[in-house]
């Protein structure tokens, strides 16, 4: 099973409101991302998480706010986004090690009006 | 700085065609380098390359990592429709999780 999965698969929401995405794995893997993805670009990495601990952040505005309850979960909460948000986030996850393939889930896509 | 870079950017070919794409990479303490497919939806992992010479296939699709060259090609041949769609590069720097990904290649098979 190699499956990350994400909810919600489609988000629309105002500057002034406040959601989260969330991300599920259950393929034992330690580490966690998450990217944004604009049209006809590569995925861009935002924060990477790596047993529960955040290890990278890509210098990402504070409005957006990762957090992973347990090393199966990563959320990502929103609030206060800008129009120029609007892409797709993306999840994926991986093992450590030289066996260190990593896998997205679907994605959801955010809308910001 | 890190980076990647695919080539060629764009590619139109006709079914039965067989295709070469290229991801070359300057990156510190290079730990591994990732082909996925993206149609229009989420990236599908392809292959993971660590180690030079050393050629991952599966079904028409091959791969190969030259560590000394700094680059890696993916092949596909005999080409289908279905293989339309923007195959990217990723690469693991630092040995930190951090993947740095290539603008992608587009690729379109014409029936």
């Amino acid at each position: 099973d190699t499956e990350v999965t994400q909810t919600p698969k489609h988000l629309v929401m105002g500057m002034t409101n406040k959601k989260s995405l969330k991300c599920e794995q259950h393929m034992g893997h330690r580490a966690m991302y998450w990217y944004k993805q604009k049209a006809k670009k590569p995925p861009e990495l935002m924060f990477v998480y790596s047993y529960e601990k955040l290890s990278i952040n890509e210098s990402v505005p504070s409005r957006f706010s990762p957090e992973c309850p347990n090393s199966s979960l990563l959320n990502l909460h929103l609030h206060a986004l800008q129009p120029e948000d609007s892409a797709l986030y993306l999840c994926a996850s991986s093992q450590e090690g030289p066996t260190g393939e990593q896998y997205f889930g679907p994605g959801t896509r955010l809308t910001v009006t | 700085e890190d980076k990647v870079v695919q080539s060629p950017l764009s590619l139109v070919v006709h079914e039965g065609d067989t295709v070469t794409l290229n991801c070359s990479y300057e990156v510190t303490n290079f730990r591994s380098l990732l082909w996925y497919k993206q149609e229009k939806k989420a990236p599908t992992f392809l292959f993971m390359l660590t180690s030079s010479g050393i050629e991952k296939k599966s079904g028409r699709l091959s791969s190969i990592l030259d560590k000394k060259e700094l680059f890696s090609i993916l092949n596909i041949t005999a080409t289908q429709t279905g293989d339309s769609a923007v195959y990217l590069c990723a690469v693991e720097a630092s040995g930190t999780y951090k993947y740095i990904f290539g603008t992608g290649t587009r690729l379109k098979v014409l029936a």
